[in-house]
């Protein structure tokens, strides 16, 4: 069965400032992996992927996030943080070879990390 | 183009008391899941539905039951609320299947439901 751990509840980070937000997986097969933003009172909103190829990915907002086999994480990061990304951001994957074999095809997200970026 | 919609937004039972979340997609998807939200816990998968006529568990599925009406609708049951179920509920569908494995998910706005 497939797992996600995001590690902090929280990261503070100066407006300018680099962030990073962590999270590292499990699953069984190859995996796919996906960044989520949510508002406040609002649904999830689909930042970014991995399925295969390059390890660096870019999303929507200037989001992009680093794929590391080795050391099953895809951190979640930004060059230059703004006000406006304050918001929870989540961590999800998927078993790449569940549904193609007919087994479970579940998508499992993690804890969330709260992302407070200060003025 | 509406996208995923979840009736009704808010909502108060008392325990023991049943009701039905109803989601709609109008994008032709065939994946449809039902996800709950705690603080702390982040999204857990209730149910979901591969494709229409299927339905699965997911991480949370006791208490719950669900019906894949057709291919745009995916309702969640609460036969006897508990407190315990307390929770914002979360519809959300993707067009997971063949070369479109690996499409996001779609979420509704959510419900907020309160059970007394």
């Amino acid at each position: 069965a497939q797992s996600v751990a995001q590690p902090e509840d929280q990261v503070n980070v100066a407006e300018g400032n680099p962030l990073t937000v962590k999270c590292t997986y499990s699953v069984s097969g190859n995996p796919y992996l996906f960044w989520y933003v949510q508002y406040p009172n609002r649904g999830l909103q689909f930042l970014l992927k991995y399925i295969t190829g390059d390890n660096l990915v870019k999303g929507s907002y200037g989001f992009e996030a680093e794929f590391n086999k080795s050391q099953t994480s895809f951190h979640l990061k930004k060059p230059s943080a703004l006000v406006s990304d304050s918001a929870l951001y989540f961590c999800a994957v998927r078993d790449s070879w569940a549904g193609l074999s007919g087994r479970d095809d579940k998508i499992i997200f993690g804890k969330g990390t709260r992302l407070h970026i200060l003025p | 183009n509406a996208g995923v919609t979840q009736t009704p937004k808010f909502q108060v039972l008392k325990t023991g008391q049943s009701m039905t979340l109803q989601c709609a997609q109008d994008m032709n998807h065939n994946s449809m899941y039902w996800y709950r939200q705690d603080p702390g816990m982040g999204l857990r998968l209730i149910y979901y539905s591969a494709s229409e006529g299927t339905t699965d568990k997911g991480e949370v599925p006791n208490g719950y039951n669900v019906s894949r009406l057709n291919k745009r609708e995916f309702s969640l049951r609460l036969e006897s609320a508990a407190p315990s179920q307390t929770s914002v509920y979360f519809c959300a569908s993707s067009e997971s299947s063949g070369v479109n494995y690996n499409s996001p998910l779609h979420f509704g706005n959510g419900t907020r439901l309160t059970v007394t």
